[in-house]
């Protein structure tokens, strides 16, 4: 069983303010990260799922970095919305024959207007 | 592209019942992952199926099982319900085999044991 953690475990921000989180993971048999945000009464959604050393991916607002040789990834959230409010997720899988995925226990986030 | 479909949505049972979770893939997905969310915990992996077949299984007790049909479409089985199993379900396709595709999730059950 891997060892996935997140932290802060909670962050309240303004808005506009830009804002980031952590998720750190095993680095020896790396096979992919996943990042999700989780907003109230609805489903989980995919933001990036990363595979290679330096990556870097970027939706909208949204970014994410990755160093696989140390063991972490950072999601960045630039000039917070209060519609960016949920919780964010970090996963890796367990091995590269499934879907089995490990996950953080999650960046609550709150940005207020 | 119909997204992924669990029913029931909301299900109250009483301990020691057996429950049955339905969970609709996304066409042409062939992966199944369950997972159980209980208040202060993550989300847990339970088990996933791919071509009617369980491929990888999490830490939870026998009590609690699943079958894939040949549509993909997925059931999970609680037997001899606690207290404890009162949680959020949710179940995930994916068209990758190999962990680097991106999970698709249901809305979830809302299973409360009572």
């Amino acid at each position: 069983i891997l060892n996935v953690e997140q932290s802060p475990q909670s962050l309240h921000v303004q808005e506009g303010d830009s804002t980031n989180f952590t998720c750190s993971f095993p680095s020896s048999n790396f096979y992919a990260l996943h990042w999700y945000r989780w907003e109230t009464a609805k489903s989980p959604e995919a933001l990036f799922v990363m595979t290679l050393n330096g990556d870097e991916k970027k939706k909208g607002r949204i970014s994410a970095t990755l160093n696989t040789k140390e063991g972490y990834s950072y999601l960045y959230i630039k000039g917070s919305q209060p519609e960016d409010s949920a919780t964010y997720l970090c996963a890796s899988p367990n091995n590269n024959a499934g879907n089995m995925l490990t996950f953080g226990g999650g960046t609550r986030l709150m940005v207020k207007p | 592209k119909a997204g992924v479909t669990q029913t029931p949505r909301y299900l109250i049972k009483t301990r020691g019942q057996q429950v049955t979770l339905s969970c609709s893939p996304i066409s042409g997905h062939r992966s199944v992952s369950w997972y159980q969310q209980t208040p202060g915990q993550g989300l847990q992996f339970l088990f996933e199926y791919f071509s009617e077949t369980q491929r990888n299984k999490g830490n939870f007790p026998g009590r609690f099982s699943g079958r894939q049909f040949s549509n993909s479409r997925s059931e999970m089985n609680v037997s001899t319900l606690e207290l404890g199993d009162s949680a959020l379900y949710l179940c995930a396709s994916s068209s990758n085999q190999g962990g680097a595709g991106r999970a698709f999730f249901g809305q979830g059950t809302r299973l409360t044991v009572v």
